[in-house]
């Protein structure tokens, strides 16, 4: 059973405009979430996380929601770069040694 | 300032072979870990070790075994690889909750 689960595999936005990333949840032990971009034949790269007992975070162009009672976040991308393009990856953390459970991947491609 | 490093980026094996993967990592993080990456899946943890000197199985263990040599290398040995092991093999490590990842091994079981 997936605990992180991401429906959306692709996304398509043209440049400029808002990108939304979407991401549920099934345990309620996670205590950390995350989002990682991955590029073609590279490892993933750590983007931003967010702390189960908040609500939101930002950096740049990037902020995370998280709604605990929908067990759902979100990564939105405003506004959105054709350097963007990439396999998003939502992942939750857990445990003494801060493993991760990582969602299936969303691609962006963000069109010019 | 490398991060965390992988040997080889790529291998091909002939089924019930054994190999071994090598990771080092240069920030002195405590923590590292193996995952492996399917197309069109996320990411799954097979070992990690939350500190040198131990390790512990993750969601997909079977058929692997890792050594934790010392606070920066951690290697991940297939005994007898078989063709479900193909996959891209990521190694990272943490001091904290972010993980860093090394750039990937990509392996074939023919």
């Amino acid at each position: 059973d997936q605990q992180v689960k991401q429906n959306s595999p692709s996304l398509s936005v043209q440049e400029g405009r808002i990108s939304i990333l979407n991401c549920d949840y099934t345990n309620s032990m996670f205590d950390y979430f995350l989002w990682y971009k991955k590029y073609p034949a590279e490892g993933p790269t750590f983007l931003i996380s967010i702390s189960s007992i908040k609500d939101k975070n930002e950096d740049g162009r990037f902020t995370v929601f998280l709604n605990k009672s929908a067990k759902h976040l979100s990564l939105h991308i405003v506004p959105s770069q054709p350097g963007d393009s990439a396999v998003y990856f939502c992942a939750a953390s857990w445990g003494s040694a801060r493993q991760l459970t990582f969602g299936s991947g969303t691609q962006l491609t963000v069109l010019p | 300032n490398a991060g965390v490093t992988q040997t080889p980026k790529f291998q091909v094996l002939k089924t019930g072979q054994s190999m071994t993967l090598q990771c080092a990592q240069d920030m002195n993080h405590n923590s590292m870990y193996w995952y492996r990456q399917d197309p069109g899946m996320g990411l799954r943890l097979i070992y990690y070790s939350a500190s040198e000197g131990t390790t512990d199985k993750g969601e997909v263990p079977n058929g692997y075994n890792v050594s934790r040599l010392n606070k920066r290398e951690f290697s991940l040995r297939l005994e007898s690889a078989a063709p479900s092991q193909t996959s891209v093999y990521f190694c990272a490590s943490s001091q904290n909750i972010r993980n860093t990842f090394g750039s990937g091994t990509r392996l074939t079981v023919v």
